[in-house]
C-alpha cells in the first residue's frame, strides 16, 4: 500500500512552454501533498506544499507565477512549469501525506526528469 | 533551527565490508528520523524510521541505525554491503509530529567496490 505515481517519468520541452506533472495517491486519500525539487548530485529542496481545495504553500524563492499547483482531489495534485526556461531542468519529486491513519510520514513518487531545451 | 547534518558526501567500501553513513541533527525536541536511498534516476525509497520507539532500529535489507539522544545522532549501518546498496542515502528531520514538515541532509552517496 501507500503508493504514489508521476506522470510523465521524463519530459523534454521546448524553452517557453508549459509542462504539466501528475501526483497520484493510488491506494490513499492525502489531503496534503509536497512538491520538491532535486539538481543534480543535490539534495531535495521543497518547493511548495498542496493542500486539496486551497491555495498551495511556497517555500521562500519559489515564484508561485511560474510552478503552478493544483490539487483538485484528494488524490492528485499538478505541478505546471510555466514558460519553461534551461534552468527549470531538474528532477521534481512528489509525496503524499496520509489523511487517515496515524502516519507521520510521507510517501515519495518515482520522480518526473524535466529537460527544457 | 533544526536541521540534519550528513558528514561525508561519499562513502566508499569493498563489497562484503561493513557501511556506515553518519547523520546528525540539531533539533530543540526530540525529532522522528528517517532514512531514505534513491537509487540513480529513482524516487526515494524508506529504509527506516524512528519515531521514539526503540533506540535500534530495524530497516530493510540488511540496514540498521541507532538513535543516540547524547550524541544527536542517527547513523545508519550494514554489516556486509552488497553491490546492490551503491546509492545515494539521505537521513530526515522531521519537525512535526505530522509527518509533513522534513527537512533532508545533503546526501551521502555509498559506492560499493567489487
Amino acid at each position: 500500500g501507500a503508493v504514489v505515481s508521476q506522470h510523465p517519468s521524463w519530459v523534454i520541452c521546448k524553452s517557453g512552454t508549459s509542462v504539466k506533472i501528475e501526483c497520484r495517491s493510488l491506494d490513499f486519500q492525502a489531503t496534503t501533498m509536497f512538491w520538491y525539487r532535486q539538481f543534480p548530485k543535490q539534495s531535495l529542496m521543497l518547493m511548495a506544499t498542496s493542500n486539496e481545495g486551497s491555495k498551495a504553500t511556497y517555500e521562500q524563492g519559489v515564484e508561485k507565477d511560474k510552478f503552478l499547483i493544483n490539487h483538485a482531489s484528494l488524490t492528485l495534485s499538478t505541478l505546471t512549469v510555466t514558460s519553461a526556461h534551461p534552468e527549470d531542468s531538474s528532477f521534481y519529486i512528489c509525496s503524499a501525506h496520509p489523511t487517515s491513519g496515524s502516519y507521520n510520514e510521507q510517501f515519495f513518487g518515482p520522480g518526473t526528469r524535466l529537460t527544457v531545451l | 533551527a533544526q536541521s540534519v547534518t550528513q558528514l561525508d558526501s561519499h562513502v566508499s567500501v569493498s563489497e562484503g565490508t561493513p557501511v556506515l553513513l553518519r547523520c546528525n541533527y540539531s533539533s530543540s525536541y526530540s525529532p522522528s528520523l528517517f532514512w531514505y536511498v534513491q537509487h540513480p534516476n529513482k524516487g526515494l525509497q524508506l529504509l527506516l524510521k524512528y519515531t521514539s520507539a526503540a533506540t535500534l532500529v530495524k530497516g530493510i535489507n540488511g540496514f540498521e541505525a541507532e538513535f543516540k539522544k547524547s550524541e544527536t545522532s542517527f547513523h545508519l549501518t550494514k554489516p556486509s554491503a552488497h553491490m546492490s546498496d551503491a546509492a545515494e542515502y539521505f537521513c530526515v528531520v522531521i519537525l512535526d509530529n505530522y509527518g509533513q514538515n522534513f527537512v533532508f541532509g545533503p546526501g551521502t552517496r555509498l559506492s560499493v567496490l567489487p
